[in-house]
């Protein structure tokens, strides 16, 4: 079974800090992807990263995929108050209709 | 595009009872996937089903079990519920189109069981 690290578990900033969030995994990911689930709702998919070494943007997200495609890391900068949740890294899990989650880290930004 | 629905969104049973949980897609997404998120363990793959075939199964007992309809609608069941039950469920679809098996996630059940 190939499992995801997230890192860290909690996060607690203040509005307009930067931060970054890490998931880690000791199996190579042909793919990787990045959800968002605020409370009371279901994910809700960001961005997927295919190629070793890509690099994403999202308005203030950014999104790296590490060379040798066992790690991923998700960068916020000027954190706000809207990007509080839980932010989910997943990839295939053995099979093309089954995905692997990561445990999350749970992000709060205070005004 | 409508999202992804569930009902219920809230229930409440006590040990042993059974349990159903509906699922609708998106509309032309043939795919179903059911998660149990908790706080301990995450989300955790339960199985995935594809024209009304489970394609996929993760490791949870028998007494987790599913089925898809015709119209792609999906229906998960938990028989004799225990305790540690308890969670939110999750249905996501994809579609055909998804290269990388991106799910679109509906807004959960939340099961508690006393």
């Amino acid at each position: 079974t190939q499992l995801l690290e997230q890192s860290p578990q909690f996060l607690s900033i203040q509005e307009g800090e930067n931060l970054t969030v890490y998931c880690n995994s000791s199996s190579v990911f042909s793919s990787l992807q990045w959800y968002r689930q605020e409370p009371g709702e279901g994910p809700v998919l960001l961005v997927t990263v295919v190629t070793g070494g890509e690099v994403k943007k999202l308005k203030r997200l950014t999104f790296q995929f590490g060379d040798a495609r066992k790690d991923s890391s998700l960068h916020i900068t000027a954190a706000q108050p809207g990007d509080t949740g839980l932010y989910l890294c997943a990839g295939p899990g053995g099979s093309n209709y089954k995905l692997t989650f990561g445990k999350g880290t749970l992000l709060t930004v205070n005004p | 595009k409508a999202g992804v629905t569930q009902t219920p969104r809230y229930l409440i049973k006590t040990r042993g009872q059974q349990v159903t949980l509906s699922c609708s897609p998106i509309s032309g997404h043939r795919s179903v996937s059911w998660y149990q998120q908790t706080p301990g363990q995450g989300l955790q793959f339960l199985f995935e089903y594809f024209s009304e075939t489970q394609r996929n199964k993760g490791n949870f007992p028998g007494r987790f079990s599913g089925r898809q309809f015709s119209n792609s609608r999906s229906e998960m069941n938990v028989s004799t519920l225990e305790l540690g039950d308890s969670a939110l469920y999750l249905c996501a679809s994809s579609g055909q189109g998804a290269a990388y098996n991106e799910q679109f996630f509906g807004p959960g059940t939340r099961l508690t069981v006393l």
